[in-house]
């Protein structure tokens, strides 16, 4: 049962575009909602976080937006740049004691095209 | 460098061999954790230590993956009699005991089974 659906798959962006990446979730226990930035033969990288306790944080040109209600939140690049092009993870988990990993969803690979 | 690092980051072995990989944690950073990334997937949570203890290895794959951590500080993960199934990129992570867990990962190490 996959807890974390993550759309689109591949996303191809123009410079200075806006790049969007949607996730939705079952568990209504998860509490914690990362971004990764992953790219290739690297590690993830964490690119920003949020709690359920607020609708939206941004942080420089990246911005997620929570919609606690639907299950669902997503990940905003504005002004994408040819440098963001990389495989994007969401992830969930359940923070609270704090024993339990991260949920991933399965990628979206993003290519901004210059 | 202070991040998260994992040795080696590249094994290649026959399969039916045993095969351990080394993680050391971010210094202050007494939780750690095991994924596992098959290609173009999400990374899958394995198992978790705080401090010295496992406090979840259910997710373990099966009972020739097992992992410890003797003193808090670096942890290893040995695969007993590999399978070609086996092949995947192993990750390691590392956050602080806070209520939401800021995860941490490092490069990864490359696991080929022929």
């Amino acid at each position: 049962q996959q807890q974390v659906k993550q759309s689109p798959q591949s996303l191809i962006v123009q410079k200075g575009g806006i790049s969007i990446i949607n996730c939705a979730y079952e568990n209504t226990a998860f509490d914690y909602f990362p971004w990764y930035q992953q790219f290739p033969g690297k590690g993830p990288a964490l690119l920003i976080a949020i709690r359920p306790d607020v609708s939206e944080k941004k942080e420089g040109r990246f911005t997620i937006s929570f919609n606690k209600s639907a299950k669902q939140f997503s990940l905003h690049i504005m002004d994408s740049q040819p440098g963001d092009s990389a495989t994007y993870f969401c992830a969930a988990s359940i923070s609270r004691g704090g024993a339990d990993g991260l949920t991933f969803g399965k990628g979206t690979h993003l290519i901004i095209q210059p | 460098d202070t991040g998260v690092s994992q040795d080696p980051r590249h094994k290649i072995t026959k399969r039916g061999q045993n095969v351990t990989f080394r993680c050391d944690p971010i210094s202050e950073h007494n939780r750690l954790y095991w994924y596992r990334q098959t290609l173009g997937q999400g990374p899958e949570f394995l198992t978790y230590f705080q401090n010295e203890a496992q406090l979840e290895k259910s997710r373990l794959l099966s009972d020739r993956f097992s992992a410890e951590r003797p003193k808090g500080s670096f942890s290893t993960l040995e695969i007993q009699r590999t399978e070609q199934g086996d092949s995947a990129m192993y990750l390691c992570a590392s956050s602080l005991a806070l209520l939401y867990n800021e995860q941490f990962f490092g490069p990864g190490t490359r696991l080929t089974v022929l």
